[in-house]
């Protein structure tokens, strides 16, 4: 069956710090798709990455970065030197190739980050 | 360079009464699908459609709830009969080809509250 958990629900950091999320799935597909989102407060969900199984080079975009693990199932997402800016709650999605493409959602982290 | 297009941001309703959502897709998108944003219960899959013709409803509720996308205008989530337990966020997300690794792109959603 197929799963994403991200296990912490939220997270307050202060404006600066370095901050990671985790996503770990389950899948029985060799070939797969994960995905963040970020929810701001306005509440539009906005695309950051997206990543095939098949890839597992991780990926820095400005301050945002990305390890992909197949060993462990995870494919987790850095923050470094956050800002307010980044106060959203962030989600991980699975894709699996037999399955119509849809979206396989976590529950989100709440990410707090206070000046 | 519009984005994914959904109207009403927001919607409320009184029990029994019908909600109408609309979507219009990035320009160039064919695939539509549509979430459903439960508080508590994170972001659910609801049916994928291309033009004129449902994928994939396996996420929509057996009663009440239907969608289309017609070969000219928006796609439409219907919900008739709308009861307090149908109060959510609704999102609806565009993709240009088939595949898994497409991206979704989601517009601003629809908050429908149920009086």
């Amino acid at each position: 069956a197929q799963k994403v958990t991200q296990a912490q629900t939220e997270i307050s950091v202060v404006e600066k710090e370095d901050v990671t999320l985790d996503c770990v799935y389950e899948t029985r597909d060799t070939t797969y798709y994960l995905f963040w989102y970020k929810q701001p407060p306005s509440g539009e969900l906005v695309f950051l990455i997206r990543r095939n199984s098949f890839d597992e080079q991780n990926e820095i975009s400005g301050r945002y970065s990305w390890n992909f693990q197949k060993s462990t199932s995870s494919f987790n997402f850095t923050i470094t030197a956050s800002q307010v800016v980044d106060s959203a709650v962030y989600f991980c999605a699975l894709s699996e190739a037999g399955n119509n493409r849809k979206l396989i959602w976590g529950l989100g982290t709440s990410l707090a980050v206070n000046p | 360079n519009a984005g994914v297009m959904q109207n009403p941001r927001h919607l409320v309703r009184r029990r029994g009464q019908e909600a109408r959502l609309r979507c219009s897709p990035m320009k160039g998108h064919s695939h539509v699908y549509w979430y459903r944003q439960l508080p508590e219960e994170g972001l659910k899959f609801m049916v994928y459609l291309q033009k004129e013709n449902i994928i994939d409803e396996s996420g929509m509720p057996k009663e009440r709830f239907s969608a289309e996308f017609p070969k000219e205008g928006p796609s439409i989530l219907r919900i008739q009969q709308v009861v307090r337990g149908d109060s959510a966020a609704y999102f609806c997300a565009s993709s240009r080809d088939q595949g898994a690794k497409n991206i979704q792109y989601f517009g601003a959603g629809t908050r429908l509250s149920v009086l």
